[in-house]
């Protein structure tokens, strides 16, 4: 499975676009990105998901450029309650990675009044 | 539709003792997986139970074991207790091959005292 890289913590005011960059050199042609999002004593929550150039639902916005080894989740204009734990994962998209889910220690974003 | 229900919430238990937790997964869902998360970390991947079997499998010792029923549900069971294990016992479930879009409970705390 495809190590990912991303910054360990970020803070951000309430009504700023809020970008964190995860870095995956080792990124697989079968691999998909998953973002997900974690609250204090919750489980994480699936945020977006994607394989190439952009994807973008009523939460978030993902940026995946050409060569596919970095990706950027982008959440606009964040409240304080987007304050949480965001974690990059990439995995095999078709089962060959073993059909288990990796987590690494996430991003903690926190936003200020 | 209920989501992805864990019980107990809490749980406090002395070294050396077992303890069960048990899932209940999405409606629809077929899979689920087990997740361990210390304080301040990421999930850690257990084990994953497909069709009441193990499919996939952590780093984790033969003290972890578990179990999916017909329904779907399952349950984790930790023999011999050990301080290291208090942690926040997640369970998350999905359908199929979709695996990385996981959908989680809110977890089981343990305290081994």
């Amino acid at each position: 499975l495809a190590k990912t890289t991303q910054p360990i913590s970020m803070d951000s005011y309430e009504g700023q676009e809020v970008n964190i960059t995860c870095s995956h050199n080792n990124i697989a042609t079968n691999d998909y990105i998953t973002w997900y999002q974690q609250f204090p004593s919750q489980g994480p929550r699936f945020i977006i998901q994607g394989y190439k150039t952009k994807v973008t639902n009523e939460v978030a916005s993902l940026f995946i450029p050409a060569d596919r080894k970095s990706s950027t989740l982008s959440l606009p204009r964040v409240s304080l309650s987007d304050t949480a734990v965001y974690y990059c994962l990439v995995g095999d998209g078709l089962g060959t990675g073993g059909f288990k889910t990796i987590f690494g220690a996430g991003t903690r974003l926190f936003v200020k009044a | 539709d209920a989501g992805v229900t864990q019980s107990p919430t809490h749980l406090i238990k002395t070294r050396g003792q077992q303890v069960t937790l048990r899932c209940s997964p999405k409606s629809g869902h077929d899979t689920v997986s087990w997740y361990q998360q210390a304080l301040g970390q990421g999930p850690q991947f257990i084990f994953q139970y497909y069709e009441e079997e193990e499919r996939q499998r952590g780093n984790f010792p033969d003290r972890f074991s578990g179990h999916q029923f017909p329904n779907y549900s399952s349950e984790l069971n930790v023999n011999a207790l050990l301080l290291g294990d208090s942690a926040l016992y997640l369970c998350a479930s999905s359908f199929g091959r979709d695996y990385e879009k996981l959908f989680f409970g809110s977890g089981t705390q343990l305290s081994v005292l």
